[in-house]
Formats: C-alpha cells, structure tokens, sequence
C-alpha cells in the first residue's frame, strides 16, 4: 500500500492525558498537512510541512498542540492535556510540489475521542 | 478571506437516477484552484477532481462530471446513473494565493445515499 497511513486509527483517552498521531506519506511527497474533521463539518486546516520545515499554523492549533516531521517523512501530532473539545478526526495529508499546486491526497484518519 | 457553501446537508436518491451536488465558492483572487473529495465511511478523502480557475471547460470521467461557472462562482458535481457504491459524504474545496495555495478551504460537505 503507497498511499498516506496514519496510525492509530482510533484513539479514545480521558481528558487531560497526551496522545500522539503518527503520519507516514507518499515517499517522495515532500508536503506534509493535518487537519482536523468535527462531525458533520468539513476538515480544516492545522498546520503544514515542506520536507521538515513547519511553514505554517492555524491559529485552530492552540499550544496544547504540536507537530513534528523530524527528517522530511513520518509526523507526529501531539496533544496535551486533552479537552474533550478535542475529539475529532484528525487527516494527514501530503502532496509533491515542484513549484506548482497538485492535489493532496489524504490518509483514513485517526478518530479521537476524549471521555 | 475564501469560503465554501455546499448547501444540501444530505441528498437520497434511488439507484440509476441522475443526482446533482451543487458547490459555490467566495474568493477575490483571479487565480485558484477548485477540488472535489469523495468521503466513504472508511474516512479516508478521495480525490476526485482539480480544476484551476482559467480553465472552465467542463469535464466528464465515467459518470462523473462537473460544471465550472465563474459567473455564478460555482461549481456543482453531477452523477449520472448512481450506484449504491457512490453512498459518501462529498466535499467541495478551494486553494487560493493567499496561502500559498497549501491550504484547502472546505464546504461542510453533501451526504448522498443512494438506495438499491
């Protein structure tokens, strides 16, 4: 399978506890984007990565989170002290530029639930 | 700023029939770019289609088609003959300069059921 993977693909914590996602992209997809899905709506944009540099952040992303993508492949996403506010899908997406825009194509997700 | 408005919350329709997905974008930019993503169940977004503003010829893959009007800012997705398998949430999405074209702006998205 070459396609985007994210794991876990489910995730249920209780408020206030760390979790981490993990994404792996495309090989050789040197663009990197999380967004976050709430039921009923479509995902928004978080943040994203060109090779391991962060290049931008939404101000969705409070400093309870953090994202990663130490050598321009895998990222993680951390959030601390989870709120129940918190629970969504969080999509990992990743695309290859070489100067111009090409579609993203996203991962399955992993489903966060706080209790 | 850009915005997105998919007004149907959820469509059902009967398989075979032709149903239409309507999509309606708000940007100042002269250039950017349009997509349609399928959502299953599964989650995951599928890519369907990208469509970059100079470019309003229509397109059609299989069934599917869409309608770029730059007139009315819009751009609707149609079905024909739908199959059960094309139960999903759809979603329109905008990339425009002002970001770098990095970012998607999302509609909240059209549900389509599509009973046997």
């Amino acid at each position: 399978d070459t396609g985007v993977s994210q794991d876990p693909r489910h995730k249920i914590t209780k408020r206030g506890q760390n979790v981490t996602f993990r994404c792996d992209p495309i090989s050789e997809h040197n663009r990197l984007y999380w967004y976050r899905q709430t039921l009923g709506q479509g995902p928004e944009f978080l943040t994203y990565f060109q090779n391991e540099a962060q290049l931008e952040k939404s101000r969705l992303l409070s400093d309870r989170f953090s994202a990663e993508r130490p050598k321009g492949s895998f990222s993680t996403l951390e959030i601390q002290r989870t709120e129940q506010g918190d629970s969504a899908m969080y999509l990992c997406a990743s695309s290859l530029y070489r100067g111009l825009h090409t579609e993203a194509f996203f991962g399955q997700g992993t489903r966060l639930t706080v209790v | 700023a850009q915005k997105v408005t998919q007004a149907q919350t959820e469509i059902s329709v009967v398989e075979k029939e032709d149903v239409t997905l309507d999509c309606v974008y708000e940007t100042r930019d002269t250039t950017y770019y349009l997509f349609w993503y399928k959502q299953p169940p599964s989650g995951e977004l599928v890519f369907l289609i990208r469509r970059n503003s100079f470019d309003e010829q229509n397109e059609i893959s299989g069934r599917y088609s869409w309608n770029f009007q730059k007139s009315t800012s819009s751009f609707n997705f149609t079905i024909t003959a739908s199959q059960v398998v094309d139960s999903a949430v759809y979603f329109c999405a905008l990339s425009a300069p002002n970001t770098g074209f990095q970012k998607l702006v999302f509609g909240t998205g059209t549900r389509l059921l599509v009973s046997p």
